[in-house]
């Protein structure tokens, strides 16, 4: 596609139901980013995916949040038993080549808007 | 720990206005991001800056980055409405693939 893609663009969860995104990365890009964007804050890290490895899963704030890219391409962020702290926007990047060591351009999907009620 | 402080948060400014956003950062970092959100909108990508005294323009936009002073400055020259969102710095930590963002800075461009 033409942009990262996440799906679903809302989510409304019960408090202690498991919710999963998707991200639909650019063709081709290799690295994949996962953040997370509370109301009128930055965005932060979550985990990062290079290919199909999981390289730095650091951001990831608890047990509950799981995340994988089985094949190198989407990927799907898990959260299990969902609490109201982790209601947020989570955004999807990806870039070309490994990582963001060569400062080469980030591209970010719309983000999935998560609010457990 | 690294670090990210914008200001102002919040930039209400008229039309034809210029103004500068600051970014500082805590610890050494040779790259340098701008990014614009528009509500409910993806990051949008303005600048990569990737060395000391680095500038870069686009527009009304300009970025510039002086790591020895940890700052980076976004330039607005002569605001137009078409510029209202808000915008982030982020940084690179040194030796991981995480970009630190900064809180952002809210721009309203009034008429």
């Amino acid at each position: 596609g033409a942009g990262v893609s996440q799906s679903p663009r809302y989510k409304v969860a019960k408090r202690g139901q498991d919710v999963a995104l998707r991200c639909d990365p650019i063709s081709g890009h290799v690295s994949l980013f996962w953040y997370q964007q509370a109301l009128g804050q930055g965005p932060e890290f979550l985990t990062y995916f290079q290919n199909e490895a999981q390289l730095d899963k650091s951001g990831l704030p608890s047990d509950r949040f799981f995340a994988e890219r089985p094949e190198g391409s989407v990927s799907t962020l898990k959260i299990q038993r969902t609490q109201q702290e982790d209601s947020a926007v989570y955004l999807c990047a990806s870039s070309l080549v490994a990582g963001h060591l060569s400062g080469n351009t980030i591209y970010f999907g719309e983000g999935s808007w998560l609010t457990v009620v | 720990e690294l670090k990210v402080e914008q200001n102002p948060l919040f930039l209400s400014m008229q039309e034809g206005k210029n103004y500068t956003i600051y970014c500082n950062y805590s610890t050494t970092s040779d790259r340098l991001y701008w990014y614009r959100q528009d509500p409910g909108k993806s990051l949008e990508s303005l600048f990569v800056l990737l060395s000391n005294g680095a500038v870069k323009q686009e527009g009304r936009l300009m970025a510039s980055l002086d790591t020895k002073a940890r700052l980076s400055t976004l330039h607005i020259t002569a605001a137009v409405h078409d510029l209202s969102a808000t915008y982030f710095c982020a940084v690179d930590m040194p030796y991981t693939n995480k970009l630190i963002f900064g809180t952002g800075t809210l721009l309203a461009v009034q008429p």
